[in-house]
């Protein structure tokens, strides 16, 4: 019973290095969602992803932040060059093909990324 | 601009009694609402949902009611369990749009008193 997949759990970087976040999704989805907690708030919806399509972007910073999701493999959330506001929690979501009755999104348990 | 709000951060409730969280929206364009329980260090974990050609949804111990007209929409938990004790997520979503993506209010933190 695998269910969103999520590495690293922590993840410590440099203010200028590189994040690489990976997310496996639940067998059978082929959608990924990806969402970043900042202290103390809600979950803020960053990227939606089919496989190797951006289907929505709208919630991605405009510079240093990029989303796929290849044909084989696990969609990755990368951040280039990071700084310290970059510090959150990063979810990833995954759901089976959409207009189901739900609207459901299944969350894996996501990557603290620390930026020191 | 907060489309989807949970004015209260924290609620206190005696094991054994109702706890009745509450949320506020918005955007009249969200047709989808979706409650969901976060514990520490973990992802959310999806509970309850209801759309918005309905009022009321319930699952076990779990029932959303949904009123259109105030924009407001609230989980009454019936009996609270010290198990429940976690942050809750009210979230909203466009079910007719094309992206599907959660808006999430910043939650409430139950803590259910044995």
């Amino acid at each position: 019973n695998a269910g969103v997949m999520q590495n690293p759990r922590h993840l410590v970087r440099r203010r200028g290095q590189e994040a690489r976040l990976r997310c496996s999704p639940m067998k059978g989805h082929s959608h990924v969602y990806w969402y970043r907690q900042l202290p103390e708030e809600g979950l803020k919806f960053m990227v939606y992803l089919q496989k190797e399509n951006i289907i929505d972007e709208s919630g991605m910073p405009k510079e240093r932040f990029s989303a796929e999701f290849p044909k084989e493999g696990p969609s990755i959330l990368r951040i280039q060059q990071v700084v310290r506001g970059d510090s959150a929690a990063y979810f990833c979501a995954s759901s089976p093909i959409p207009r189901t009755e739900t609207y459901e999104q299944y969350f894996g348990p996501g990557t603290r990324l620390t930026v020191t | 601009d907060q489309q989807v709000k949970q004015n209260s951060p924290s609620l206190s409730v005696q094991e054994g009694r109702i706890s009745i969280l509450n949320c506020d929206y918005t955007n009249s364009m969200f047709d989808y609402f979706l409650w969901y329980k976060k514990y520490p260090a973990e992802g959310p974990t999806f509970l309850i949902s209801i759309s918005s050609i309905k009022d009321k949804n319930e699952d076990g111990r779990f029932t959303v009611f949904l009123n259109k007209s105030a924009k407001h929409l609230s989980l009454h938990i019936v009996p609270s369990q010290p198990g429940d004790s976690a942050v809750y997520f009210c979230a909203a979503t466009l079910s007719g749009a094309g992206s599907y993506q959660l808006t999430f209010g910043k939650g409430t933190k139950l803590s259910v008193i044995p």
